[in-house]
C-alpha cells in the first residue's frame, strides 16, 4: 500500500516570504499523480498543483512551484512572496493510477503566514 | 456550477441514532469518494464508487454503508452512531482515473 508521510506538522512564515513544505511517499508504482491541497479555515479541499510522474518538469501554477524528485520519492511545495490568504493546512496526495483506493493523503502541515 | 454539494453542513447525533449524509455533484464524474478527517489528522477514505452501481470499501468503513443508484449521487449511511464517528466527512468527485478529486465543503458531526 502507497503512505505519504509530511514530517512539517506546523510551520510558519513571514509575508512576501519564500517557504518549502515536504512530502515523501512510498510506492512501487513507476506511473503515478501528486497532488498537493490547501485547506483554509474555510474547510473547503481546494487543489494547489498537480504533478505526473513520467513527466520530470517541476509543475508551476503562479506563485507555487513543486521540486519532484522522483528517485527520492520526493514531492515539496515551494510558496513564493507567500501571502497571509496562504495560512492553511496543506495536503500531499498520491494517486496510483485507477484512482479509488488508490488515492491516499498525507497527516497535512498547517502553515501560518505572518504580517 | 455548483460541484459538489454535501449536506448538512453540520449535524449532532446521539449515540446509536441513525443519519445519511447526502452528496450529489453536477459534473457528470464518474468517480466518488467519502473520505473522513479526525482533528489535526489527513483525509482517511471511507467508501468509493467507480460509477453507478458499483460501491468499494475503503480504509475505515465500518460503521457505514454507500449506495451508487445515480451518476450524481453518493449518499453515507451512519446507522448505529458512535462518539468514534465524531468526525468531518468529505464527499469528492473526479471525472477519471488519474485525475484530481472536488471536494464539498465538508459535514461535521459530533455524535454525543
Amino acid at each position: 500500500a502507497q503512505t505519504v508521510t509530511q514530517s512539517q506538522p506546523e510551520m510558519s512564515v513571514q509575508e512576501a516570504e519564500t517557504v518549502t513544505l515536504s512530502c515523501t511517499y512510498d510506492t512501487s508504482e513507476n506511473n503515478y499523480y501528486l497532488f498537493w491541497y490547501k485547506q483554509p479555515p474555510s474547510r473547503q479541499m481546494i487543489l494547489v498543483i498537480r504533478q505526473e510522474a513520467y513527466k520530470q518538469q517541476n509543475a508551476t501554477e503562479n506563485r507555487f512551484s513543486v521540486n519532484f524528485q522522483k528517485a527520492a520519492k520526493s514531492f515539496s511545495l515551494k510558496i513564493s512572496d507567500s501571502q497571509l490568504g496562504d495560512t492553511a493546512m496543506y495536503f500531499c496526495a498520491f494517486m496510483k493510477p485507477g484512482g479509488g483506493q488508490n488515492f491516499v493523503f498525507g497527516p497535512g502541515t498547517r502553515l501560518s503566514v505572518l504580517p | 456550477n455548483a460541484g459538489v454539494t454535501q449536506t448538512p453542513k453540520f449535524r449532532i447525533l446521539k449515540i446509536g441514532q441513525s443519519m445519511t449524509l447526502q452528496c450529489t455533484q453536477d459534473m457528470n464524474h464518474n468517480y466518488m469518494y467519502w473520505y473522513r478527517q479526525d482533528p489535526g489528522m489527513g483525509l482517511k477514505l471511507i467508501y468509493y464508487s467507480v460509477g453507478a452501481g458499483i460501491t468499494d470499501k475503503g480504509e475505515v468503513p465500518n460503521g457505514y454503508n454507500v449506495s451508487r443508484s445515480t451518476t450524481e449521487d453518493f449518499p453515507l449511511r451512519l446507522e448505529l452512531a458512535a462518539p468514534s464517528q465524531t468526525s468531518v466527512y468529505f464527499c469528492a468527485s473526479s471525472s477519471g482515473r488519474e485525475t484530481e478529486a472536488f471536494f464539498g465543503q465538508g459535514t461535521r458531526l459530533t455524535v454525543v
